[in-house]
């Protein structure tokens, strides 16, 4: 089945505990995404991967760390949270090029204490 | 840069009710548009797409038609049901090939 498997789905964590929420797909995307969901301001792209070792900037990636090692892995890492990083993060893959749609992890739901 | 609006919400109707949500795409470039719905406790999921202009994709019994000349994509339903409960994000895509996301609609059914 293809799929986007985010880990975990549920993380309380206390402010400057290092933390990486993994995120792996078997469609073998070279395209793929970080968000962040929060009340009143919808989905904001964190980092995005064009492809193994090409990441970049998206609109919120302050705090935030991403690599991108093999194709179908794409970690996100917190070095060293904040509570203003609670929130709900996706996972999001798509094949190349703008017409294709995006899949999508089942999220994780994070909270800094 | 990129962007997309769409009516904030949430929206609320009865049963069987007719369902517009309305969006809004920056004109740059030829995007593609999409309609994703995310469930309760889920991720999102594509609903529906269209790749170019006067195209209508439809799925599910909702509906939306790429109007290149007003830049809008509405979503559109004739009749809705409880379970179509959920919030749902217009979306077009974008120079680094993921799409731009809207904020969202909450949509609640009441019976």
């Amino acid at each position: 089945e293809a799929q986007v498997t985010q880990n975990p789905r549920y993380l309380i964590t206390v402010t400057g505990k290092k933390l990486t929420v993994t995120c792996s797909q078997n469609m073998n995307h070279e395209y793929m995404s970080w968000y962040r969901q929060d009340p009143g301001l919808g989905l904001r792209q964190i980092y995005y991967s064009m492809n193994v070792e090409v990441t970049d900037k998206g609109d919120v990636p302050e705090g935030y760390k991403v690599s991108r090692k093999e194709k179908r892995n794409f970690p996100l890492i917190l070095e060293s949270p904040s509570p203003n990083q609670t929130s709900l993060y996706f996972c999001a893959s798509s094949f190349k090029g703008g017409d294709t749609e995006a899949f999508f992890g089942q999220g994780t739901r994070l909270t800094v204490v | 840069g990129d962007s997309v609006t769409q009516m904030e919400g949430p929206v609320t109707l009865s049963e069987e009710a007719f369902l517009t949500i309305n969006c809004t795409y920056t004109a740059t470039g030829y995007p593609s548009l999409f309609w994703y719905v995310q469930y309760p406790g889920e991720g999102l999921q594509l609903l529906l797409k269209a790749t170019k202009a006067d195209d209508k994709g439809s799925n599910k019994g909702f509906e939306a038609t790429y109007r290149k000349e007003t830049t809008s994509f509405h979503l559109e339903k004739g009749s809705v049901q409880v379970s179509d409960s959920a919030v749902y994000f217009c979306a077009r895509s974008g120079g680094s090939y993921i799409p731009t996301f809207g904020r969202g609609t909450s949509l609640i059914v009441h019976p």
